[in-house]
């Protein structure tokens, strides 16, 4: 079963407007973390943001911004005044307790294309 | 820190050959990892490692071999290569490897196979 889900394949917009990526997420255990990474055109992975499961204050960084509710079981990202430079792949990611060991397997979302243009 | 380093960036494979991807980090990591992306999948956990001489398997592992004589280098073996291996690879590291913990990856690796 798809443990993360990124409804939207794929988003389009017009420089300077806002977008917004939903992630929604499943998991049964109290104790987890959340991810963001960013996939450019050239092809890297780019570290963007974690989250654990205890702390749901929104987080502001630049252009970005990150809305955390575990009563939806969302962690939603926005990128105020989208520029070209935002046109991605952005993937939202689980990192949840294993019911045999501890370690940090990551479980990806399909990921959400942007394209910004000018 | 060149960080998580991949060889090759491209390759083509004929179906049957074998090849190994490398992946060198030099941030001192205990953990590694390798994903394939395919359209439309995200990325799914392949091999893993908790350090030097230990790794277990992920989510898809079936037709690929690792080993980690070294906490620098964690290799992925294809042993006879099939279409359905046409793939991104991203080997990534993280300090410890406890849930949490960041990963960071490397450029990744596109692999052909006809």
């Amino acid at each position: 079963a798809q443990k993360v889900t990124q409804a939207q394949t794929e988003i389009s917009v017009v420089e300077k407007e806002d977008v917004t990526l939903d992630c929604v997420y499943e998991t049964r255990d109290t104790t987890y973390y959340l991810f963001w990474y960013k996939q450019p055109p050239s092809g890297e992975l780019v570290f963007l943001i974690r989250r654990n499961s205890f702390d749901e204050q929104n987080e502001i960084s630049g252009r970005y911004s990150w809305n955390f509710q575990k009563s939806t079981s969302s962690f939603n990202f926005t990128i105020t005044a989208s520029q070209v430079v935002d046109s991605a792949v952005y993937f939202c990611a689980l990192s949840e307790a294993n019911p045999t060991d501890s370690w940090g397997k990551l479980q990806f979302g399909a990921g959400t294309q942007v394209v910004v243009t000018p | 820190n060149a960080g998580v380093t991949q060889t090759p960036k491209f390759q083509v494979l004929k179906t049957g050959q074998s090849m190994t991807l490398q992946c060198a980090q030099d941030m001192n990591h205990e953990y590694m990892s390798w994903y394939r992306q395919d359209p439309g999948m995200g990325l799914r956990l392949i091999h893993y490692s908790v350090g030097a001489g230990i790794t277990d398997q992920g989510e898809v592992p079936n037709g690929y071999n690792v080993s980690r004589s070294t906490t620098e280098d964690f290799p992925l073996r294809l042993l006879s290569a099939a279409p359905s291996q046409t793939s991104v690879y991203f080997c990534a590291s993280s300090p410890t490897g406890v849930r949490g913990d960041t990963q960071y990856f490397g450029p990744g690796t596109r692999l052909t196979v006809l």
